[in-house]
């Protein structure tokens, strides 16, 4: 069975200083991966995507994962931390093509940044 | 421009009533879902569907019901709301393959009073 586990609900940084959101799966077979970011009183947008293809993926607003197979993880960060970052993220993990194409999300981190 | 959209965005309404809340997505995407999400909790999947005709039951009991009669729409209803049925709604759609990106809607909160 597939599972996320986000570490640390809350993660505070200052403006400026960089931002490190852990992220780690659990799936038997190779799996898709996804950050997304969510604003207050909004819906889930997608940051960025591991789809099999380049290990170290870049998204959107400067954030950047790295697929790590060996240590089943897909941490999110970004060098330098803005205070526009702020907001809850999701990790979440799916098996892809051929399945429910069901999500599973991990808990969520929320991200602090003080000026 | 293709998008997905849910309305209404808030709503609070008296125990008892019965209510819709409308999803629709122009992206002509087969794969829909509904999450129920409390603040600053995680997402639990309560309905989805593959299609027209098609739904099933998500990972979290809810005692809302879904329909999917068109493929750009699939709305959530509950017959009978109450105090506990308070939280936020987001509706998804993807793509059938291969790697299931699913795009949100700005979501529903609804306040049962």
């Amino acid at each position: 069975a597939q599972s996320v586990t986000q570490l640390g609900s809350h993660v505070s940084v200052s403006e400026g200083a960089l931002v490190l959101l852990r992220c780690n799966y659990s799936s038997s077979v190779p799996p898709y991966l996804f950050w997304y970011v969510q604003y207050p009183n909004q819906g889930l947008q997608l940051l960025l995507k591991y789809t099999s293809a380049a290990t170290l993926v870049k998204g959107i607003n400067g954030f950047e994962a790295e697929f790590k197979k060996s240590e089943t993880s897909f941490h999110l960060t970004k060098p330098s931390a803005h205070m526009s970052d702020a907001a809850e993220y999701f990790c979440a993990v799916t098996l892809g093509s051929g399945n429910t194409g069901k999500l599973i999300f991990g808990q969520g981190t929320t991200l602090q940044v003080k000026p | 421009e293709a998008d997905i959209y849910q309305t209404p965005r808030y709503l609070v309404i008296g125990t008892g009533k019965k209510i819709t809340l409308e999803c629709s997505q122009t992206m002509g995407h087969d794969k829909m879902y509904w999450y129920q999400q409390d603040p600053g909790m995680e997402l639990h999947l309560i309905h989805y569907s593959y299609g027209v005709n098609s739904t099933e039951k998500g990972d979290l009991s809810s005692e809302s019901t879904v329909s999917r009669i068109r493929t750009e729409h699939f709305p959530l209803t509950l017959e009978s709301a109450r105090p506990s049925h308070t939280s936020q709604y987001l509706c998804a759609s993807s793509e059938r393959v291969p790697y299931n990106e699913q795009f949100f809607g700005p979501g529903t909160r609804l306040t049962v009073l």
